[in-house]
């Protein structure tokens, strides 16, 4: 099945330390990444995407992902994490049809003062 | 900046009754969807649209149902609401690649 995984439910860090959220794909053809931030009770933010050309990408708040095509893997990464930062993100992909978007199961970010 | 809106951010139905979800997008994109959101399930998809009056099932179509008569408006509707459909029900807009998200409707049937 063509999808997206989150291995971790929970990551915790320490304010001021870098932060690294997972994700890895399994779709046919290239894929269309994306990062998404929640909030309490907010919707859904976009936070970056990777569509084609460098493999690191930039995006909001100073977070950045890097798409590795050999171990079909697209982690979220920040140098030095906020208190903040702490929410739910989502790893996403769009299928080769580009109507479907997939989504993961979500990781809850705690940095801790 | 593109907004999507939901017509309710909480919402208390009893169970049988007929329930609407409204959501508004004002940036002339042709593709909307709905999602549930339940923990640890991540964000499933009901439905989503691609134009006017079309729509297509997504993953758990069941129980819901939707309506496109304008390109900004895209409806959720259930039925008759049974207790398992209690969750966040979110909106989204799609433009060239990303979706934009409507805040959420936490919907408690009881």
């Amino acid at each position: 099945a063509q999808s997206v995984a989150q291995p971790e439910d929970q990551v915790n860090v320490a304010e001021g330390n870098p932060l690294t959220v997972k994700c890895t794909y399994s779709v046919s053809g290239n894929p269309y990444l994306f990062w998404y931030v929640q909030y309490p009770n907010r919707g859904l933010q976009f936070l970056l995407k990777y569509i084609t050309g460098d493999n690191l990408v930039k995006g909001s708040y100073g977070f950045e992902a890097e798409f590795n095509k050999s171990q079909t893997s697209f982690h979220l990464k920040k140098p030095s994490a906020l208190v903040s930062d702490s929410a739910l993100y989502f790893c996403a992909v769009i299928l080769y049809n580009n109507n479907d978007m997939r989504f993961g199961a979500g990781t809850r970010l705690t940095v801790k003062p | 900046d593109v907004k999507v809106t939901q017509s309710s951010r909480y919402l208390v139905k009893r169970t049988g009754e007929k329930v609407f979800l409204e959501c508004v997008q004002d940036m002339d994109h042709e593709n909307m969807f709905w999602y549930r959101q339940d923990p640890g399930l991540g964000l499933r998809l009901i439905y989503f649209s691609y134009d006017v009056k079309m729509k297509e099932k997504g993953d758990i179509p069941e129980g819901y149902s939707v309506s496109r008569e304008k390109k900004e408006r895209f409806s959720l509707i259930l039925e008759s609401a049974s207790t398992n459909q209690t969750s966040m029900y979110l909106c989204a807009s799609r433009g060239i690649y990303e979706q934009y998200f409507g805040p959420g409707t936490r919907l408690t049937v009881t």
